[in-house]
């Protein structure tokens, strides 16, 4: 299964922006990164997905860099409700999301 | 509209029984995948079923079997119980479930095995 890295926990200060990392070495030329979040006892959340070019939605900002072995999730304006678990997924073969551990996104007031 | 509704919330087995869990999606998605989450670790895919036929399969015993009915609400079912099951069980509903950016997490059961 294909394999991201991303820091176990951040924080990140209310009002700032936050700056999630992963690496996805292994992904192909045509395989996208996808972003999910899991807030304390829900269901994750689908955030954001990208291929090569970076992108931007009512909740997030995507960078992917060139050689599209990372990225980073921007949160522009992180606020308290923003803490939560936040994943980066590779697509793999299958309909199926192959989630790692994430990273624990703290924001403090 | 309702989001993907899960039942029970929670519930406690014991080791050797058998549990059965229920998820309806979202109206009109006709596609439902099962996770398992155990504490502090990420979803684990289970099954996904489109149209009543299993779609996909994760590396998950013959234990764990689900079905889905015409209505598309689906059913998770796990016989003789180990502890090892205690987990998180969540359902995602999609319209086809062909692309990963749509699919839509339920709450979840809380499965606890004594």
């Amino acid at each position: 299964d294909a394999k991201t890295t991303q820091p176990t926990s951040m924080d990140c200060a209310e009002g700032r922006a936050a700056n999630l990392p992963c690496n996805h070495s292994t992904i192909s030329g045509n395989e996208y990164v996808y972003w999910y979040r899991q807030i304390h006892s829900q269901g994750p959340q689908y955030i954001i997905h990208g291929l090569k070019n970076n992108e931007t939605n009512e909740m997030a900002s995507l960078i992917i860099t060139e050689d599209r072995k990372s990225s980073t999730l921007i949160l522009p304006h992180a606020t308290l409700r923003d803490t939560a678990v936040y994943y980066c997924i590779e697509e793999t073969s299958g309909s199926r999301l192959t989630f790692g551990e994430g990273t624990q996104l703290t924001v403090n007031p | 509209d309702a989001g993907v509704t899960q039942s029970p919330t929670h519930l406690i087995k014991t080791r050797g029984q058998h549990v059965t869990l229920r998820c309806s999606p979202i109206s009109g998605h006709k596609s439902v995948s099962w996770y398992q989450q155990v504490l502090g670790q990420g979803p684990q895919f289970i099954f996904q079923y489109y149209e009543k036929e299993e779609r996909g399969r994760g590396n998950f015993p013959d234990r764990f079997s689900a079905r889905q009915f015409p209505n598309y609400s689906s059913e998770l079912n796990v016989n003789a119980l180990l502890l090892g099951d205690s987990a998180l069980y969540l359902c995602a509903s999609s319209l086809a479930g062909t692309y990963l950016y749509e699919q839509y997490f339920g709450p979840g059961t809380r499965l606890t095995v004594t």
